[in-house]
């Protein structure tokens, strides 16, 4: 049973650029969480998609964003890209909507901003 | 926002000694999950806690969930060089009925010396 997969492992991007994260879940997973790692500030929940709707949201800018496709498969996007930014990126999947059995993390998405 | 208060930051042991880990908050959870993240990957589910008092043990690993529901604690024995990597606790907070986002503690470090 493959595992998710995030695209791409690494991303090289210039300050004010913007990126698109890609997240594949775990066959017959329907939610799909985002979260920022930093070394100060930890994991960060960004914000839960779940039958391509947003669900939940954290206390991030307008600047992040996210979606879900039919197929449960999701993209977050970072528009005009600051330092602050640079930050492994990872998605978790679950069977069900703010599961309390856990979620499943990809090995993440590492984005320098520089 | 909610915090989870996670300690040690780090801990550097000898192989085979015994170790223990702790989350508290000041809020009640009614979850709690700990996580191990190896470098290079995303977390991976070790043990997850859903009553309080309860004790669930994976192989070496042993976790508790706080009676009072504001706390709980991961020993590991007899530890081994594979044990490296950050260990994180994270919960839901118990909002009456609903459920609140997945909050991660900032991680212990652990370093086993052979």
């Amino acid at each position: 049973k493959a595992g998710v997969t995030q695209t791409p492992r690494y991303l090289i991007k210039t300050r004010g650029q913007q990126v698109t994260l890609s997240c594949s879940p775990i066959s017959g997973h329907r939610s799909v969480s985002w979260y920022q790692q930093t070394p100060g500030q930890g994991l960060q929940f960004l914000f839960e998609y779940f039958s391509e709707t947003q669900r939940n949201k954290g206390n991030f800018p307008g600047r992040f964003s996210g979606r879900q496709f039919s197929n449960s498969r999701s993209e977050m996007n970072v528009s005009t890209l600051e330092l602050g930014d640079s930050a492994l990126y990872l998605c978790a999947s679950s069977l069900r909507l703010e599961s309390n059995y856990g979620y499943t993390f990809g090995s993440g998405t590492r984005l320098t901003v520089v | 926002g909610q915090q989870l208060n996670q300690s040690p930051q780090s801990m550097f042991i000898q192989e085979g000694e015994d170790v223990s880990m702790n989350c508290t908050s000041s809020s009640i959870f009614n979850t709690w999950l700990w996580y191990k993240q190896e470098p290079g990957e995303g977390p991976v589910l070790l043990i997850a806690l859903y009553k309080a008092g309860e004790l669930t043990s994976n192989g070496r690993l042993t976790a508790q969930f706080g009676i009072t529901r504001k706390d709980s604690f991961l020993n590991i024995s007899a530890s081994i060089p594979s044990d490296v990597g950050i260990y994180f606790c994270a919960g839901r907070i118990n909002y009456g009925g609903s459920q609140g986002n997945l909050i991660f503690g900032k991680g212990t470090k652990l370093s086993v010396k052979p």
